[in-house]
């Protein structure tokens, strides 16, 4: 039952430097989102995905990218790492119909520092 | 205003004592409401959702007013295990994208 699941799970970039976070999730949920979470702050939506094929932008997207070419995985792209990329990256998935279709499941996090 | 506020704390209480969170949202049209728990650098987990009529899972008890756009937590005989941050969600406008407020953080001391 893994759940989502996130890679790496600790990563220092340099500034300019670009990487990818991954994220899978095994639980056929069509919506996938990305959020950073700034230290004592809540957290805050960069992307997200309703189904293959189809993502949009959240509250703070610039500096990212993101793609959905399955229904598990939705990757997080930054391009020109920069300090104030600074944060804790979650994933999380929620399923479209159902009992469940509201709650969102996380996974364990991405520690990124730019320096 | 933020959409969804919450006291930051922390509330530091004793084990066995009863402690509750408020937390206010702006947009009167929000549809659902939950309590998210998070522990120190780890995920955030549902802890339950928050049903118009209020509602119960053992110790933890949500309530919530529309009227007066707040929700509420209770935790009542308090362990040290409740220690972390709640973090108050309410889902938004479209039917998937959820408003997390930044959270109340409990410590519970012997």
């Amino acid at each position: 039952n893994a759940g989502v699941t996130q890679t790496p799970k600790f990563r220092i970039l340099k500034i300019g430097q670009s990487m990818t976070l991954q994220c899978t999730q095994d639980m056929n949920h069509n919506y996938m989102y990305w959020y950073r979470q700034d230290p004592g702050m809540g957290l805050k939506l960069i992307y997200y995905s309703v189904g293959a094929g189809i993502t949009d932008k959240g509250e703070v997207p610039n500096g990212y990218n993101v793609s959905r070419s399955t229904t598990e995985d939705f990757p997080l792209r930054l391009e020109l790492a920069a300090p104030s990329q600074t944060s804790v990256y979650f994933c999380a998935s929620s399923p479209r119909q159902g009992a469940a279709k509201n709650i969102q499941y996380f996974g364990a996090g991405t520690r990124l520092s730019v320096l | 205003r933020k959409e969804v506020e919450q006291d930051p704390g922390p509330f530091n209480v004793p084990e066995g004592a009863t402690v509750a969170f408020n937390c206010t949202y702006s947009n009167s049209a929000s549809q659902s409401f939950f309590w998210y728990r998070q522990d120190c650098r780890k995920e955030p987990k549902l802890l339950m959702s928050v049903y118009s009529s209020g509602n119960e899972d053992g110790r933890f008890t949500a309530q919530l007013n529309r009227a007066s756009q707040y929700i509420s937590l209770l935790i009542r005989d308090s362990k040290l295990s409740d220690s972390a941050t709640y973090l108050c969600v309410v889902r938004g406008d479209s039917s998937y994208k959820l408003i997390f407020g930044s959270g109340t953080r409990l410590l519970v001391r012997p």
